[in-house]
């Protein structure tokens, strides 16, 4: 086990449903990620959290909403999503230029 | 931005043969290079990194070489083996200087087969 565990594995949502994901690392480290992994782009970072900060938002719909409540925790609340949005979306955390840890990822379909 | 360019996208060689796999990158500021193998329906893992003040890094049948000046980074696989089989992703990877979180940007990755 890497230590970042994220739930659920696979999710099925209406274009009009909300759902979140979770992400959880037990490896202290200070930052977390989310990454979208498509076809279309193999690792595209979303969005960067410092210690319960959001220190980066790389262009993303609003339609995604991040959440960390603490340095351990890191959610994506997603409404009103697009069919293009389906997709593996993978967490990850590190501390400060080092290794990043992934998740196994949510397998997202958009219906 | 930074932006990561990886070439081949695709890669097939002989079981014992040699792979390399280039990635360039455009921000100067960025100074710190991993690279992760993810195999199919796995997460991507890191198989070896290299920082700015060194130009070469060597684990067993892996190597990173890098070039600073021309923003360009290798990974070289020697005597292949068909567990080598994977996808390859490079990184380039700099803090941000008020958080103690980095901005990691990977390349499209490598499609390796390994032929037996």
């Amino acid at each position: 086990e890497t230590g970042v565990t994220q739930t659920p594995r696979h999710l099925v949502m209406g274009m009009t449903n909300k759902k979140s994901l979770k992400c959880e690392q037990h490896l202290g480290h200070n930052a977390m990620y989310w990454y979208k992994q498509s076809a279309k782009k193999p690792l595209e970072l979303m969005f960067v959290y410092s210690l319960e900060e959001r220190v980066e938002n790389n262009s993303v719909p609003s339609r995604f909403s991040p959440e960390c409540p603490n340095s351990s925790h890191l959610f994506l609340h997603l409404h009103t999503l697009q069919p293009e949005d389906s997709a593996l979306y993978l967490c990850a955390s590190s501390q400060q230029n080092t290794e990043a840890f992934f998740g196994q990822g949510t397998r997202l379909t958009v219906v | 931005g930074e932006n990561v360019e990886q070439h081949p996208s695709t890669l097939s060689v002989q079981e014992g043969d040699s792979a390399v796999i280039k990635c360039t990158y455009s921000d100067s500021a960025s100074n710190y290079f991993p690279w992760y193998k993810q195999e199919l329906g796995k997460r991507p893992q890191l198989i070896i990194d290299i920082r700015s003040n060194v130009g070469e890094k060597k684990d067993q049948r892996i190597a990173v070489t890098l070039n600073k000046t021309a923003k360009h980074f290798s990974l070289h696989i020697t005597e292949t083996q068909p567990e080598d089989s994977a996808v390859y992703f490079c990184a380039a990877s700099q803090a941000f200087s008020y958080s103690s979180a980095s901005k990691i940007i990977f390349g499209s990755g490598t499609r390796l087969s390994i032929r037996p």
